[in-house]
């Protein structure tokens, strides 16, 4: 059974663009969930996404911003890029409802 | 707020030793307490996890138990192997929603 899997691996972008970033959810999952991992500062939450809508967000600016497609992928967009943008960007998948996340390796954006 | 405390922030231990993290959280609904492991890049993998309404669950050398009055639960970990080196993340479930909060992480480092 194939993971869940996220693309691109890395990413560099200038400050003031824009980034997409992109993941595939395990067969079945509907649930998405996108997480910022910032160097020490664990993981923070940012997106849910659920049978195509969004369920839930957490404490980050309106230029964070994503979507989920029919086939249950999503996509998180990151516009006007600051330098603090840098870091670790994960996706995890569930099915609908139920807590058992599955990460994906993560895409890491790095911001100059 | 939502807010989930771990400590140490490091733990060094010798092979063979028993590792211990602990976790507390701040909302009293929460009901489900999962424990990750990541390794150096690659994403978070859930090692275990234990809902509210048990107080101890064990998989082979490593074991959780919960404290809902003291609002706290630990990661234990025994015979400790140099292959357990990882970063641990403890996280908790928020507001009914089935968001995880996490931890900062620790650092488990196991000498030979």
């Amino acid at each position: 059974e194939a993971g869940v899997t996220q693309s691109p691996t890395h990413l560099i972008k200038t400050r003031g663009q824009q980034a997409t970033l992109r993941c595939s959810p395990i067969s079945g999952h509907t649930s998405v969930y996108w997480y910022q991992q910032a160097l020490g500062l664990g993981l923070q939450f940012l997106l849910w996404y659920d049978e195509g809508e969004e369920r839930n967000r957490g404490n980050f600016p309106p230029r964070f911003s994503g979507r989920q497609f029919p086939n249950y992928s999503s996509e998180l967009n990151v516009n006007a890029l600051e330098l603090e943008d840098s870091a670790l960007y994960l996706c995890a998948s569930s099915l609908s409802g139920n807590y058992g996340y599955t990460f994906g390796s993560g895409t890491r954006l790095t911001v100059v | 707020g939502e807010n989930v405390e771990q400590h140490p922030s490091t733990l060094s231990v010798q092979e063979g030793d028993s590792a211990v993290i602990k976790c507390t959280y701040s909302d009293s609904a929460s009901n489900y307490f999962p424990w990750y492991k990541q390794e150096l890049g690659k994403g978070p993998q859930l090692i275990i996890d234990i809902r509210s309404n048990v107080g101890e669950k064990k998989d082979q050398r490593i074991a959780v138990t919960l404290n809902k009055t003291a609002k706290h639960f630990s990661l234990h970990i025994t015979e400790t192997q140099p292959e357990d080196s990882a970063v641990y993340f403890c996280a908790a479930t928020f507001g009914g929603y089935s968001t995880l909060t996490f931890g900062k992480g620790t650092m488990l480092l196991v000498s030979p």
